[in-house]
């Protein structure tokens, strides 16, 4: 079965450290997106890609970069891990784009001391 | 102002009772969309229901179905007959932007938690 996974499921680091969030699709989809999920802001997009070596900035970009050299990876970095990017972290695909059903990875959990 | 409000942060029902939670939402953009997900406390999030702004009918999908008001700018989500396993946090979520590159977006409500009542 096709299927949308994360990696790690949970990572402490530390401030000042660059960590890299691995997502990897199997769904063949050209559409993947980057969210983190904090309490009281529901989910906001980080970065997005519509294809191979295509990437854009989503709602809260800064300090996070992505790159996309296949269809099914599309790893996330966090530069220099700061306490506010402590939060809980989802990839997710789609056939389409925005328009339509997303296909959600299980989340990492993201803790910055 | 907020693109997606849900203005019920928690719900409680009975079972087998039916259940709206409610989603507004703000846009000048003719073309758009409007999703519900269901994140159970296992975390991942599961698409539920679709409606294109321009679909003349409500949409469904097995127990829900999604109450379209489009001149109130309301996307409310129904579930008949409700059970237990319908326990989580509801997240109502609006597609904005015409044309495939560019300017689309995705915005996330702050989410209902509905606990369902034996």
């Amino acid at each position: 079965d096709a299927e949308i996974t994360q990696s790690p499921r949970h990572k402490i680091t530390e401030t000042g450290r660059q960590v890299t969030l691995a997502c990897h699709q199997t769904w063949n989809h050209n559409n993947m997106f980057w969210y983190r999920q904090d309490l009281g802001h529901g989910l906001r997009l980080i970065h997005y890609s519509y294809g191979v070596q295509d990437t854009n900035k989503g709602e809260v970009s800064d300090g996070y970069s992505v790159s996309r050299s296949n269809t099914e990876d599309l790893p996330l970095t966090l530069e220099s891990a700061a306490s506010s990017q402590t939060s809980v972290y989802f990839c997710a695909s789609s056939e389409r784009g925005f328009g339509d059903e997303q296909y959600f990875g299980p989340g990492t959990r993201l803790t910055v001391t | 102002a907020q693109k997606i409000t849900q203005t019920q942060p928690g719900m409680f029902v009975q079972e087998k009772e039916a259940v709206t939670l409610d989603c507004t939402y703000d846009t000048s953009d003719p073309s758009y969309g409007l999703f519900w997900y269901k994140q159970p406390s296992s975390g991942e999030m599961i698409f539920l229901i679709y409606q294109g702004s321009y679909d003349q009918q409500n949409a469904t999908e097995g127990r829900y179905s999604l109450n379209f008001q489009k001149a109130r700018k309301s996307a409310n989500l129904v579930i008949s007959a409700s059970q237990l396993g319908d326990s989580a946090m509801y997240f109502c979520a609006m597609r904005e932007g015409g044309g495939y590159f560019g300017n689309e977006k995705l915005t996330f409500g702050t989410g209902t938690r509905l606990t369902i009542i034996p």
